[in-house]
Order: C-alpha cells, then sequence, then structure tokens
C-alpha cells in the first residue's frame, strides 16, 4: 500500500457520459499530480494541485477538469465522454509544490473502459 | 521540448542472464531522473533517483547510472520477480514546468 488511495478501482460507462475519480494523497503530501496511462502513449501528465490550488497544466482536453479540496483530496472529472478516453488514470502525490526533483508515490489507478 | 526515449520496449532474459536497460532523454535543464518500476495492473513504484552525470545508485540487483544524455538500468543475475514494466522520467527547468516527463518503459520478462 502507497498510501495513496484512489476509487473506484474499476468503472465502465458508455460514451458520452461523466464519470469522477477521486483520489486521497499520502498523509503530508501537499501536491497532487493527475495522469493518463494508455498502450500507446505511455503516462501522460495531466495536471498538478498543490495545497488547493492549479499550479501546472500537461495534457489534459477541455472536456477535463479537477479541483483539490481543503482536506486535499483531489477529484478529476471527465465528461463528454468518447472511446480514445479509456485508460489507467494515476493519481500521485509528493510533499512539494514540483514534481521535477522530488518522488512521486503513486496508487493504484482507475480503471475506465468507455463502451 | 522535454522527451524521453526507452528501450528496448521489450527485453526477455533467462534467470541469471545479466542485461541493462537504456533512458535516452532531452530536458532543458535536468532537475532529476527517476526510475520506476511497475507490475500490471498496478501504480509505478519508486526505484532510484539521479541529479547529476556520474552519479550511480543501487538496490539489490539493480543499479542506476547517469550521463549528461542517458542513463542505465543495469540488471544483474534476474530473476522471475524482477518481471516488470520499468519507467524512466526527467523533470526539467524547462516546457515541462518541472513535473516529470515520462518514457513509454521496458518491459522485461525473467524467465527460470
Amino acid at each position: 500500500d502507497s498510501g495513496v488511495t484512489q476509487t473506484p478501482k474499476h468503472l465502465i460507462t458508455a460514451t458520452g457520459q461523466r464519470v469522477t475519480l477521486r483520489c486521497s494523497p499520502r498523509s503530508g503530501d501537499l501536491s497532487v499530480y493527475w495522469y493518463q496511462q494508455s498502450l500507446d502513449q505511455g503516462l501522460q501528465f495531466l495536471i498538478q494541485y498543490y495545497n488547493g490550488e492549479e499550479r501546472a497544466k500537461g495534457n489534459i482536453l477541455e472536456r477535463f477538469s479537477a479541483q483539490q479540496f481543503p482536506d486535499l483530496h483531489s477529484e478529476l472529472n471527465l465528461s463528454s465522454l468518447e472511446l480514445g478516453d479509456s485508460a489507467l488514470y494515476f493519481c500521485a502525490s509528493s510533499p512539494r509544490e514540483r514534481s521535477g526533483a522530488n518522488v512521486l508515490t503513486f496508487g493504484a489507478g482507475s480503471r475506465l473502459t468507455v463502451l | 521540448e522535454d522527451q524521453v526515449t526507452q528501450s528496448p520496449e521489450a527485453l526477455r532474459l533467462q534467470e541469471g542472464e545479466s542485461s541493462s536497460l537504456n533512458c535516452s532523454y532531452t530536458v532543458s535543464g535536468l532537475r532529476g531522473l527517476f526510475w520506476y518500476r511497475q507490475d500490471p495492473g498496478k501504480g509505478p513504484e519508486f526505484l532510484f533517483t539521479l541529479y547529476s552525470a556520474g552519479e550511480e545508485k543501487e538496490k539489490e540487483r539493480l543499479k542506476a547510472t547517469l550521463t549528461k544524455k542517458e542513463s542505465f538500468l543495469h540488471i544483474t543475475a534476474p530473476k522471475p520477480e524482477d518481471s516488470a514494466t520499468y519507467l524512466c522520467a526527467v523533470g526539467g527547468y524547462g516546457g515541462s514546468q518541472g513535473n516529470l516527463i515520462f518514457g513509454k518503459g521496458t518491459k522485461l520478462s525473467v524467465k527460470p
């Protein structure tokens, strides 16, 4: 157990629907990162929050949004889902604002299947 | 643009057969180079961080090294439990906004 908790583990939904993925960071970590992992693209950085504030954006689609709450848990909202959104979504956390020199601790992931 | 390329994509070894995995990178000012291990259906697990050329780190049968352009993950006398996908990532000062850029990984299979 890494200390980063993600729910749900598996999610099957239909095109056009909206889902919410939840992440609780490791105790003491203030930064939360969301990554998407698909077979052909590898791990792609989506977005980062630090202590409730958005800090960096990567390859995140406009249909996707995220937020970090005062208790530091984070939610990733995916809307108007398309078949191509099927992937593993990972949350990671770290103690500091920038991950470039700091270790990320990953959760077990949420597997999204869009039919 | 910050970039990470890993090779080979897949590697099959016999138990005890040593080998190396390669990670070539391009980054605007290296903050750190990271190696992670990922087992099927699980999240990446941290192995090593390297910060400067010439640095080396070891853990059991694994040894990571770093030059100005690439990093190697050497696996000595591997065992079947070393089978996993090994991911390399870099953090830079430039366009990645300090966040990690991952390679696509090398899938290692070790047969008994």
